[in-house]
């Protein structure tokens, strides 16, 4: 199994909502990372946890809110976001930090309305 | 810090005519370099890695790539195009400074048009 599973594919939602994005793999990779992709853009890395701690946060704002419950899985809580934010999001994994032959998911399509 | 420049945001080759996708690196350290491929509304897709092995690199769907250091380069080639290769391509570079972060650094990308 070689897969990254994100649901949902596609998500609308209300600046006053709250909505989690979740990232799935069961390759045994304790490296996983979420990346934001605007149109026409390469995607832009917002955290990365290695081995189920926290170890990056590019400085996104709070409004985003990872979670690594366990090595197999990543998610994104969502709160207040802004229109700005609609995006397509992109979870990742790798073996480890230094294996940075990552492995993505087809994303999650986020509009905020 | 390390970087990434691909040169053309779009290239259009005709079907059967070879592809060649550039990319030039920056990195302080040497470098690990990856090139991805998306297809509309999709997640990226490993086409081939290079890791300080072997400098020509083959990857999947007959793409390859080879490591020049001296010139930085890290072009990704292509014998002979087919129509389902028309998709997006990023080249990246991994983060392998001090802090060895996994962070991958993507190129602006490249749109690769097919024209039958």
């Amino acid at each position: 199994d070689t897969e990254v599973t994100q649901t949902p594919k596609h998500l609308v939602m209300g600046m006053t909502n709250k909505k989690s994005l979740k990232c799935e793999q069961h390759m045994g990779h304790r490296a996983m990372y979420w990346y934001k992709q605007k149109a026409k853009k390469p995607p832009e890395l917002m955290f990365v946890y290695s081995y189920e701690k926290l170890s990056i946060n590019e400085s996104v704002p709070s409004r985003f809110s990872p979670e690594c419950p366990n090595s197999s899985l990543l998610n994104l809580h969502l709160h207040a976001l802004q229109p700005e934010d609609s995006a397509l999001y992109l979870c990742a994994s790798s073996q480890d930090p230094a294996n940075t032959e990552a492995f993505f998911g087809q994303g999650t399509r986020l509009t905020v309305v | 810090a390390q970087s990434v420049t691909q040169l053309g945001s779009h290239v259009s080759v005709s079907e059967g005519a070879l592809v060649l996708l550039r990319c030039n690196y920056s990195s302080s350290v040497p470098p690990y370099l990856f090139w991805y491929v998306q297809y509309p509304n999709q997640g990226l897709q490993l086409l081939l890695k290079y890791t300080s092995a072997a400098t020509l690199v083959k990857g999947i769907n007959g793409f390859e790539a080879e490591f020049k250091k001296s010139e930085t380069s890290f072009h990704l080639t292509k014998p002979s195009a087919h129509m389902s290769d028309a998709a997006e391509y990023f080249c990246a570079v991994s983060d392998r400074g001090s802090s060895n972060t996994g962070k991958l650094i993507f190129g602006q990308g490249t749109t690769l048009q097919v024209k039958p």
